[in-house]
Formats: structure tokens, sequence, C-alpha cells
């Protein structure tokens, strides 16, 4: 089952522009991680935040969480045309992770040059 | 360091055989997991074996089945295909179980049943 949702669905951008997507979950949660899709392949992993942290970076993304409002965003400024593609969220839950990775629908990012 | 290898890449069944897909890990994980990725449900977890055992399970009949090898590679069986199994399928490994740490992920199997 689907631990949330991201928004937006859909998001196209001028390369060069900043882009955000956020991320709501609805149960307590040791980490959330940030994944990349192109193209109907693999799962890149972008990052991993902890429940304990608020913010985190790494290059051009930046993460937030938010426990109490269950709710996380990923930043990535600057973008370019080779940051097309779909982005992720994932749960693993504070209960020891017996569901694995919990992903949401994802948001589809195109980066128009 | 090679990454996570599935195999084969495509695949195409009729409705009612079953299907092996492969999947080697990161040299040195001994997590491995699977998921289904679908148009309509999305990405979904199907099992996770760490060290030849199965430690979680997702909510997925028992036509979907798995195993560990004692060098960590995993492979998946699915036996009387239905129309809707056909998706891509997705394996990832980590160094611990879980998912306490980044998974990194093969590039998939798209299975298509007929």
């Amino acid at each position: 089952s689907q631990q949330g949702e991201e928004d937006p669905q859909a998001l196209s951008i001028q390369e060069g522009e900043n882009a955000t997507m956020n991320c709501s979950y609805k149960t307590s949660i040791n980490n959330l991680q940030w994944y990349r899709q192109n193209s109907g392949r693999g799962l890149v992993h972008l990052i991993l935040i902890r429940s304990n942290e608020r913010e985190k970076h790494s290059g051009r993304l930046r993460v937030t969480l938010d426990t109490s409002k269950k709710s996380s965003s990923l930043l990535i400024t600057a973008s370019r045309a080779a940051d097309t593609a779909s982005y992720f969220c994932a749960t693993v839950d504070s209960g020891g992770g017996a569901d694995g990775l919990t992903f949401g629908k994802g948001t589809h990012l195109i980066i128009q040059p | 360091k090679a990454g996570v290898t599935q195999t084969p890449r495509y695949l195409i069944k009729t409705r009612g055989q079953q299907v092996t897909l492969s999947c080697s890990p990161i040299s040195g994980h001994r997590s491995v997991s699977w998921y289904q990725q679908t148009p309509g449900q999305g990405l979904q977890f199907l099992f996770e074996y760490f060290s030849e055992t199965q430690r979680n399970k997702g909510n997925f009949p028992g036509r979907f089945s798995g195993r560990q090898f004692s060098n960590s590679r995993s492979e998946m069986n699915v036996s009387t295909l239905e129309l809707g199994d056909s998706a891509l399928y997705l394996c990832a490994s980590s160094s611990a179980s879980g998912g306490y740490g980044g998974y990194t992920f093969g590039s998939g199997t798209r299975l298509t049943v007929v």
C-alpha cells in the first residue's frame, strides 16, 4: 500500500530554476529516503534523512523533514535537463522496517531547456 | 564496484506459466529486497532476504516467492502467472536489513504476461 502522496504529481520548469517536491506520509517513521527514476529504469538513491534530523544537504539537493506534520520536501537547485525524471519518497516505519520501503506515487519532473 | 545486476531485462510469458527472476547484489551486501512497479499500484514491496532468511514480506499472494543463496544472490519466482503480474520487477540491495540504510536498485526486469 502507498504510504502517502507526493505533490505535485507533475512539475515542468525551465532549466536553471529551482524545483520543489513535497511528500506526505501517514505513520511514524525511522527514516525517509528520496529516489530518482529515469524512464522506467531502476531507482537511484538520492538522500536519506532520519526521523531525528530536520534538514540534510547533498550537492544541489536539500531535503527537509517535519515529523509533526508527517511531511518532507526535496529541493533541487539550479535544475539541469538531466534532472528530468520521476522522484519518489519512501519511508521506513519505526517498527523495524517490516514493510520494507513504502513509496509514494512520485513526482514527474520535466526540465525545459 | 559492480552495481546490482538483474536478469533477464525483458521477459514475455503466457498466462499460467511460471517465471524466475534473478538478482545479484552489490558485493558485500547481504540484504536483497524485491519490489513490483505497475502504473496503477506504483511501487510495492514484495519481500526482503537477509543472510538467506526471509526477513519481511509484503502483501502479495503465495504465488510470489523468493530465496537467497549463500553468496547473497536472490531469485524471485512467480507461479501461475496472471495478466496483472505484468510489471517492472526491481531488486535492491543494502548492507543493512530493514531499510535502515539506503538501497541500491538494479535496472529491473520487465515482465509481460500475455
